[in-house]
């Protein structure tokens, strides 16, 4: 299995431009969640997803920001406009049916926003 | 609610020497229990977990992780650390009934040569 497989692995944009991040989970995951990581603030959830259904998406900071996963395979996290403190690595995870099983993360898209 | 707390920013350590990298949780039920570790320039990668059972769990690359309910903590530990060990390490824990995992801030482990 390759993983959760993430795209792209770093974007420089410039303030007001849209950003979409890509996610692709693991095959037969029924949950996906997608974080973000700053120094500050650590790593915080933005939103998840149970069977592609978006469950909590209490964690996203403003309308800028939307996620969808219009199939099992593929989700997608869009920052419209982009501010330069969204600058920060987006990360996206999957994890199988259960509070027992652990968390798969992708490797991560550094997001630059000048 | 769940909360998890990792009381050190930074822990060093001699190679060969032993390491401790400390979690305390805060549950509403039983609790399960997870130890990450983040490489540089890397997403999370799972090292172990605690679900029900024995209070010693052993993960990936020689690391071990002790359940201890009276005192609500899951340290992390290995007997023998490695430079190649050095990393940022995340203590999670669930809720009985919660999807969401609550991560600590972590812990950044810097083993010595």
């Amino acid at each position: 299995d390759a993983g959760v497989i993430q795209s792209p692995r770093h974007e420089v944009t410039e303030m007001g431009q849209e950003v979409t991040l890509r996610c692709k989970p693991i095959s037969g995951h029924d949950y996906l969640f997608w974080y973000r990581q700053t120094m500050m603030r650590g790593l915080e959830l933005l939103i998840y997803f149970n069977n592609n259904v978006p469950i909590d998406d209490s964690g996203m900071p403003e309308d800028r920001f939307s996620a969808k996963m219009p199939n099992a395979s593929f989700s997608t996290l869009k920052i419209q406009p982009s501010e330069p403190r969204d600058s920060a690595v987006y990360f996206c995870a999957s994890s199988p049916t259960g509070e027992e099983g652990e968390l798969f993360f992708g490797e991560g898209s550094r997001l630059t926003v000048l | 609610a769940q909360s998890v707390a990792q009381p050190e920013d930074q822990v060093n350590v001699a190679e060969g020497n032993p390491l401790t990298v400390k979690c305390t949780y805060s549950v509403s039920g039983n609790p399960y229990l997870f130890w990450y570790v983040q490489y540089p320039n890397r997403g999370l990668q799972f090292l172990l977990k605690y679900i029900t059972g024995d209070n010693l769990v052993k993960g990936s690359y020689g690391f071990e992780a002790e359940f201890n309910k009276s005192q609500t903590s899951f340290h992390l530990k290995k007997p023998s650390a490695l430079v190649s060990d050095s990393a940022l390490y995340f203590c999670a824990v669930r809720d009985l009934g919660s999807y969401i995992p609550t991560f600590g801030r972590g812990t950044s482990l810097i083993v010595h040569p």
